[in-house]
């Protein structure tokens, strides 16, 4: 079966530093791979997406940047925080033929 | 762009029925799905419509009609564990993938006793 797993879990950071939140899928190949941010209280933000090995969207223009170094491994980065980056940070999966997405467990970051 | 609308917040006592409407207004629909939230936890697949019409799972059934931009989430027999946000998701087409979600805020489901 397949799994999805982000860390770290949480993090508190101060502004100004970098961050780096990582992803890995096991059990699929060649998923398409997502970053998502939740403000307190607002909906979920489509950040960054990739269908394959260093391909990414990205779908608002920020200081975050993503990665995707091997197929199932997906990254997240900051060279320099802003407190507006602080929020619930998923990454999710779906087959590249597939319908659902699957969520990772979310990483909570607070910038202060 | 992508426009999806639900209501912030409903209140139901156990043991009944609430139904969460979704309105949307999308180009390249390929698909809708609801998710459940609980506080503080990532969101969870309950259901997906990509034709008209019900689609049911146990307690939860979800509706799509394409041609009105509308769905709704029913859940009946509510229990208290059924205090969430539910999100509705519209997955669009890109030119490069097979789809990405577009979230709504989410509509945040109290059950009383």
């Amino acid at each position: 079966s397949q799994t999805i797993h982000q860390w770290p879990a949480t993090l508190v950071q101060p502004v100004g530093s970098p961050l780096s939140l990582e992803c890995t899928v096991e059990g699929t190949s060649n998923p398409n791979l997502y970053w998502y941010r939740q403000a307190a209280g607002r909906g979920l933000q489509l950040l960054f997406y990739s269908v394959g090995i260093g391909q990414i969207s990205s779908e608002v223009p920020q200081n975050l940047s993503a990665s995707r170094p091997q197929d199932r491994q997906f990254i997240l980065s900051s060279k320099k925080l802003l407190l507006s980056d602080s929020g619930f940070y998923l990454c999710a999966w779906s087959a590249e033929a597939g319908n659902t997405i699957y969520f990772g467990e979310g990483s909570w970051l607070t910038v202060v | 762009g992508q426009n999806i609308d639900q209501p912030t917040e409903m209140t139901a006592t156990e043991g009944a029925i609430v139904q969460i409407n979704c309105t949307y207004q999308t180009s390249g629909f390929n698909g809708l799905f609801w998710y459940q939230q609980h506080a503080g936890e990532a969101p969870t697949f309950l259901s997906y419509n990509v034709l008209d019409g019900l689609e049911e799972k146990g307690r939860f059934s979800s509706f799509l009609s394409r041609s009105k931009g509308y769905s709704y989430l029913l859940l009946k027999e509510l229990q208290m564990k059924d205090s969430a946000s539910y999100l509705c998701a519209v997955r669009v087409m890109t030119t490069d993938s097979w789809g990405k979600l577009q979230f709504g805020a989410g509509t945040q489901v109290v059950v009383t006793p």
